[in-house]
């Protein structure tokens, strides 16, 4: 079992907005900063999100991060079908003094 | 550009010993700490540790802690992670990926390195 938790899937319509949510607690993201990691089918992870909102380069607008209390969502807007991946958030966590990442929402762009 | 590249994929028996290695270029090698993440056949990501090139000092999830050694090797710019007494649980795709900074995000990540463990 994951300490962060995520949904295990996600859909959405090519266009529309999808949101994917990432539960944690008082000692994860309570207390850190929150990043998200796309992961194209067969290839390695890709940061996407890092410090809760802030996008590396390359990265579109369409993908926003957010974070409130002990939870943080990734928002993707006017999705594509080259959106379909694994998406994954991630943090540290002081009581198990290390990175800690969510099981994974699958998003099917149907 | 910022590029790491890892060993290639590698079979071990139960009880064996795997070193994966990460070779960084496009930038100075000392300053950011190199981490490595693995993820089980249709798993999610699991972090294992890191260590910076800069003083060598490694820090390990728990889990991890006396089985995985990290060495960096300064005049090729690589870093090593080495696994002992694998068990057919340790079979993942091993990724390397460099950590930004004091912050805990991994960007850029290696191609990964595929590790079955099978007798």
């Amino acid at each position: 079992q994951s300490v962060l938790t995520q949904s295990p899937s996600a859909s959405a319509t090519p266009g529309q907005r999808v949101t994917i949510s990432c539960s944690g607690s008082n000692s994860n993201i309570g207390s850190n900063r929150v990043n998200w990691y796309q992961q194209l089918p067969g290839t390695a992870p890709k940061l996407l999100i890092y410090n809760n909102n802030e996008r590396p380069s390359g990265v579109p607008d369409r993908f926003s991060g957010s974070k409130s209390g002990t939870s943080a969502s990734l928002a993707i807007s006017g999705l594509q079908s080259a959106d379909e991946a694994d998406y994954y958030c991630a943090t540290w966590d002081d009581n198990l003094n290390g990175v800690v990442f969510g099981g994974g929402t699958k998003l099917t762009v149907l | 550009q910022v590029q790491l590249v890892q060993s290639g994929a590698a079979v071990k028996k139960p009880g064996a010993s795997l070193k994966v290695s990460c070779r960084t270029s496009g930038y100075s090698f000392s300053t950011y700490a190199i981490s490595w993440v693995r993820q089980a056949p249709g798993q999610g990501l699991e972090w294992m540790g890191w260590i910076s090139p800069y003083n060598r000092n490694t820090h390990f999830a728990q889990k991890f802690q006396g089985r995985v050694t990290l060495t960096t090797d300064t005049s090729t710019s690589t870093v090593y992670m080495e696994l002992r007494g694998l068990r057919s649980d340790d079979t993942a795709m091993y990724y390397c990926a460099r950590r930004g900074g004091l912050s805990n995000y991994f960007d850029p990540w290696g191609q990964g390195t595929l590790v079955t463990v099978s007798s």
